[in-house]
């Protein structure tokens, strides 16, 4: 099974809002969750099971998925949201597969 | 707070066997699932396998043939074996806690770099 398609790069200004992209074929994409990595440090779930997030994690990141692909949106953004991105899916419920990874820039 | 520590040899010669250990403090590692996932220096995440705190073991298609995943209740602790190394399974090996399909807590990983 292939990784998820994301986008390598995103940006936005303070403020504004950022939507990162995780695609897979039609059977790749289940229970998604999304991770934001700083350098240096360990992944940092913020979004399970598509558009769940874990106590603690801002609302301004929001998850979504349509058909084959789902959706990491951060409003407001932060300087403190500038980081690399992965998306996960366990459609089949056997395996994980990651998304390629998006790193994000607050201009 | 549940706290894992991942230990373990920092250098394997290539053709040899990869051998890390997960120790859990804070929470038991029984009724739980926990993973492997590795990540190469300015690369991905990549899930290596799973385990159930039972013994029943998922591991990755691609890497099936190598892993053996193991979990010692009675010291609250997982382990990896990843036999036939080569340079390209240089990377952080990161010990992981499931919850939920999705991965809440982590290890601080540890590197580990195959070379002779």
């Amino acid at each position: 099974q292939s990784a998820l398609t994301q986008p390598p790069s995103a940006s936005g200004s303070p403020g504004q809002s950022v939507t990162i992209s995780c695609t897979g074929t039609s059977s790749d994409v289940g229970g998604v969750s999304w991770y934001q990595q700083h350098p240096g440090k360990a992944p940092k779930l913020m979004i399970y099971e598509v558009n769940k997030r874990p106590s603690g994690v801002p609302d301004r990141f929001s998850g979504s998925q349509s058909g084959n692909t789902a959706s990491l949106t951060v409003s407001g953004l932060q300087a403190e949201d500038e980081a690399d991105y992965y998306c996960s899916s366990n459609a089949d419920y056997n395996n994980y597969v990651f998304g390629t990874g998006t790193m994000v820039t607050v201009l | 707070q549940v706290q894992l520590q991942e230990s373990g040899p920092g250098l394997v010669k290539p053709s040899e066997t990869l051998s890390l250990t997960c120790s859990v403090s804070g929470d038991s590692i029984t009724g739980y699932y926990w993973s492997w996932i590795r990540q190469p220096p300015g690369k991905g995440l990549e899930w290596i396998g799973e385990i159930f705190s039972s013994g029943s073991t998922k591991y990755s298609p691609s890497l099936k043939s190598r892993v053996t995943i193991s979990v010692d209740t009675s010291n609250n602790q997982m382990s990896l074996r990843l036999s036939s190394v080569t340079p390209a399974d240089t990377a952080l090996y990161y010990c992981v806690r499931h919850r939920e399909r999705s991965f809440p807590d982590w290890g601080q990983g540890t590197l580990v770099t195959v070379s002779s």
